[in-house]
């Protein structure tokens, strides 16, 4: 079953908007993680929050984790056209040997 | 782009057949993980290796194999191919910590089609 859910599903907006996509998780973590995918390629690691941290940045992004509600937030601002991609969040499974995905927020920016 | 890199880039199988699909990790790391991701979906785990042994495994057949080689490259072998195992294959190598599991970096992918 799927861990992190995230919310929403699609996103359209215009370049130099903020974008915000949300996730959803059902265990306790030890830390989740933000993943890019461009079109049906490898993902790419954006961020990674511990369970101790509640806010973090790296360059445009700002991620945050609130541990009692079980729930992150993906911050993009100023968005550009090739910010265009789904975004996944992921957290560890019990044994710490995997990351469990959710279906991913799909982003469009257009110019 | 990571160091991971993964071949073929594209397959095409008949149901039934066999196939293996390769993966070198980043140079360093100790641990490989392969990910099937069908159309429209999140990655799913099939299983991690870690100093050649399997580490962990996701709800998939014992048709679904894999090795990992003492320079840490590795092979996913798909036995009796199923229609539904058309996906984006991805293999991810991490260095294995103790403090739980961090960042894993993603080759690009292998696309199986299974006709």
């Amino acid at each position: 079953s799927q861990q992190g859910e995230e919310d929403p599903q699609a996103l359209s907006i215009q370049e130099g908007e903020n974008a915000t996509m949300n996730c959803s998780y059902k265990t306790s973590i030890n830390n989740l993680q933000w993943y890019r995918q461009n079109s049906g390629r490898g993902l790419v690691h954006l961020i990674l929050i511990r369970s101790n941290e509640r806010e973090k940045h790296s360059g445009r992004l700002r991620v945050t984790l609130d541990t009692s509600k079980k729930s992150s937030s993906l911050l993009i601002t100023a968005s550009r056209a090739a910010d265009t991609a789904s975004y996944f969040c992921a957290t560890a499974n019990q044994a710490g040997t995997a990351l469990i995905f959710g279906k991913g927020t799909t982003l469009s920016v257009s110019s | 782009e990571t160091g991971v890199t993964q071949s073929p880039t594209h397959l095409i199988k008949t149901r039934g057949q066999q196939v293996t699909l390769r993966c070198s990790s980043q140079s360093g790391h100790n641990t490989v993980s392969w990910y099937q991701q069908a159309l429209g979906q999140g990655p799913q785990f099939i299983f991690q290796y870690y100093r050649e042994e399997e580490n962990g495994r996701g709800n998939f057949p014992p048709r679904f194999s894999g090795l990992q080689f003492p320079n840490y490259s590795s092979e996913l072998n798909v036995n009796a191919l199923e229609l539904d195992d058309s996906a984006l294959y991805l293999c991810a190598s991490s260095l294995r910590k103790n403090r739980g599991l961090d960042e894993q970096y993603f080759g690009p992918g292998t696309r199986l089609t299974v006709t």
